[in-house]
């Protein structure tokens, strides 16, 4: 069965670095997705993507943050420079047609 | 705007025992439900979606959901709850721009 890759699986970052958490979504699908899980609480939102270009975005989804699908495969999510908020599990997703598939996620720790 | 709302974080069950975790929904177009469960350090994986075809949808391990419009629920059920359902239940609505709205999840233990 067609699964959405993230890697890594875990990363620790000093306060201030930048990340760049990755995902090769399903091939065939169009949309694409980032949601964050911060410890103990819910799944939210980030950004979705479509045609090359945000279609939404989140309020969490400040300046910090970049997302960007640099060849046909890959769909990267960019933090500029962590803060220990951001310290959270972060998943990436893609659909067709209402066919959601999460990736097994990164767990992003900022220290 | 569309949102999801479980009763209970926390349910805890027997071996063998009915499973019935809530979730209700608002939506202000036909909505699409899903459940997504997520066991300890691991990502979230579909058990079923409602996508405006049968009310009684059936998931993977033996999970279903019935999608009430007049109560405006997409309960999740299980007859006979097994040790290894004990994870994480995640209620989640699709709205009209595609995004999944999750609900604050539900914890399943199962005891024995």
């Amino acid at each position: 069965e067609p699964e959405v890759t993230q890697t890594p699986s875990h990363q620790v970052t000093q306060m201030g670095q930048e990340v760049i958490l990755r995902c090769v979504p399903i091939s065939n699908h169009l949309y694409f997705y980032w949601y964050r899980q911060i410890l103990g609480q819910k799944v939210e939102f980030l950004v979705s993507f479509y045609n090359n270009e945000i279609s939404e975005k989140s309020e969490i989804f400040d300046d910090q943050f970049s997302v960007e699908r640099p060849d046909g495969s890959n769909f990267t999510l960019k933090i500029r420079s962590t803060k220990l908020e951001d310290s959270a599990m972060y998943f990436c997703a893609s659909t067709y047609d209402k066919g959601y598939t999460f990736g097994s996620g990164t767990r992003l720790t900022v220290v | 705007a569309q949102s999801v709302t479980q009763l209970g974080s926390h349910v805890s069950v027997s071996e063998g025992a009915l499973v019935l975790l809530r979730c209700n929904y608002s939506s202000s177009v036909p909505p699409y439900l899903f459940w997504y469960v997520q066991y300890p350090n691991q990502g979230l994986q579909l058990l079923l979606k409602y996508t405006s075809a049968a009310t009684l949808v059936k998931g993977i391990n033996g999970f279903e959901a019935e999608f009430k419009k007049s109560e405006t629920s997409f309960h999740l059920t299980k007859p006979s709850a097994h040790m290894s359902d004990a994870a994480e239940y995640f209620c989640a609505v699709s709205d009209n721009t595609d995004k999944l709205i999750f609900g604050t999840g539900t914890r399943l233990q199962v005891f024995p």
